[in-house]
């Protein structure tokens, strides 16, 4: 079944230390995006990549890092310079132009401890 | 892309319709409506679009006004499985796609 996943669910780091998050789709979506969530609030951009070897800071960039060297990845790097690291982080694709609605991820919760 | 307003909460009994309603009063020409919902600590599910004319597929109908100035979702025959946060979102569709701004969303409690 095609869809997008991300590992792993749940994810505890020690403070100070880098940590990276897996998101992998096989829909040959061309654009992916990397949301934050805080408890109760909206979904928060961080990075979106419209096509390897390409992306884009969102509103909330500062402290993360994200590459694309292939179509289906899109890893995030939530690094030591991120103040308040604890959130739910979700991965979308979509088609890079038209209509087509986003597929989202199941998410990862990050703990910092 | 335009700002939308949602009531932050609402509740529908089990069986029954529920209404959502959405305002974006700002919205142009060349913008879509989205409909996203995530139930508790899941990624948001896409549930429909639309541009002017009103859409139904298998999980809701959208109903856009005249004016395209606010729109309602309905879910016709709301289970307990429907509770969720629904977020309703305007955006331009064009060759450059541009990423999707999530507001606070309306909080839907499905009632027994």
């Amino acid at each position: 079944d095609g869809g997008i996943t991300q590992s792993p669910k749940y994810l505890f780091r020690k403070e100070g230390q880098n940590v990276t998050l897996s998101c992998e789709q096989n829909l040959n979506h061309d654009a992916m995006y990397w949301y934050r969530q805080d408890p109760g609030q909206g979904l928060r951009l961080i990075y979106y990549s419209q096509i390897v070897n390409d992306f884009q800071k969102g509103d909330i960039a500062e402290g993360y890092s994200v590459s694309r060297e292939k179509k289906e990845s899109f890893p995030l790097t939530v690094t030591s310079a991120q103040k308040n690291p604890t959130a739910f982080y979700l991965c979308a694709s979509s088609i890079a132009t038209g209509e087509d609605g986003y597929t989202f991820g199941s998410g990862t919760r990050l703990t910092v401890v | 892309d335009a700002k939308t307003t949602q009531p932050p909460s609402m509740d529908c009994a089990e069986g029954r319709a529920a209404n959502l309603p959405c305002n974006h009063s700002t919205i142009s020409g060349n913008e879509y409506v989205y409909w996203y919902r995530q139930i508790h600590s899941q990624g948001p599910q896409y549930i429909i679009h639309g541009l002017k004319n009103n859409e139904t597929n298998e999980m809701a109908s959208l109903i856009i006004t005249e004016d395209r100035k606010s729109s309602t979702l309905i879910l016709p025959h709301a289970t307990l499985r429907d509770t969720a946060v629904y977020y309703c979102i305007v955006r331009v569709v064009d060759t450059g796609r541009r990423a999707l701004t999530f507001g606070s969303g309306t909080r839907l409690q499905v009632q027994p």
